[in-house]
């Protein structure tokens, strides 16, 4: 079974652009999360999707956005990007209907704001 | 608020050495998870712990859910350089949302 896959891997932008970023789930899995990694704040939670609707969400600002399609793929928009927004981005899908089910990561996008 | 305190934050040991890291809450949780990640790689789960006073065993991993669920250790017995990674554990809500701990960043040297 494929694992989950994150598009693009490595991403460098400048401040005030916009990126979009993308996830396929493992196969049957309904539910995606995504996360932001830092050093210095670790891994936050950023948003979960489970069957097209935000089913939770942590407390970012309305500036990064998501959504998930009927395949559940899922795709995270962050616009008018700022220097702190560089991070490691985790997309991680899990099976569904589980009250915090096992968490599958994928590799991650390396998301640079010059 | 983190309401997952995982210690120590950091730990740098000898190849051989025995070792335990701790995930506290205050909260009680419907299962615990222990992930662990290498550099440049997105977390890989090891263990959900479901039950108050469950251990798990993988290898020379152990597991331990405390009696009242709100706690857990990890402890790795004769630590290798494989082990080496950041160790994080999340506690699961009913709300289906998990609660993650900071993580702990472990080294072995060979």
């Amino acid at each position: 079974k494929a694992g989950v896959t994150q598009t693009p891997r490595y991403l460098i932008k400048t401040r005030g652009q916009q990126v979009t970023l993308s996830c396929s789930p493992i196969s049957g899995h309904r539910s995606v999360s995504w996360y932001q990694q830092t050093p210095g704040q670790g891994l936050q939670f950023l948003f979960e999707y489970f069957s097209e609707t935000q089913r939770n969400k942590g407390n970012f600002p309305g500036r990064f956005s998501g959504r998930q399609f009927s395949n559940s793929r899922s795709e995270m928009n962050v616009s008018t990007l700022e220097l702190g927004d560089s991070a490691l981005y985790l997309c991680a899908s899990s099976l569904p209907g589980l009250a915090g089910g096992e968490q599958f990561f994928g590799p991650g996008t390396r998301l640079t704001v010059l | 608020t983190q309401l997952l305190e995982q210690s120590p934050q950091f730990l740098s040991i000898q190849e051989g050495e025995n070792l335990t890291v701790y995930c506290n809450s205050s909260s009680v949780f419907s299962s615990l998870q222990w992930y662990r990640q290498e550099p440049g790689e997105g977390p890989v789960l090891l263990v959900t712990v479901v039950t108050g006073g469950e251990v798990k065993k993988l290898k020379r991993l152990t597991f331990q859910f405390g009696d009242a669920r709100k706690d857990s250790s990890l402890h790795i017995t004769a630590a290798q350089p494989g082990d080496t990674g950041l160790y994080l554990c999340a506690g699961a809500r009913s709300n289906y949302q998990l609660i993650w701990g900071a993580g702990t960043k472990l080294i072995i040297k060979p």
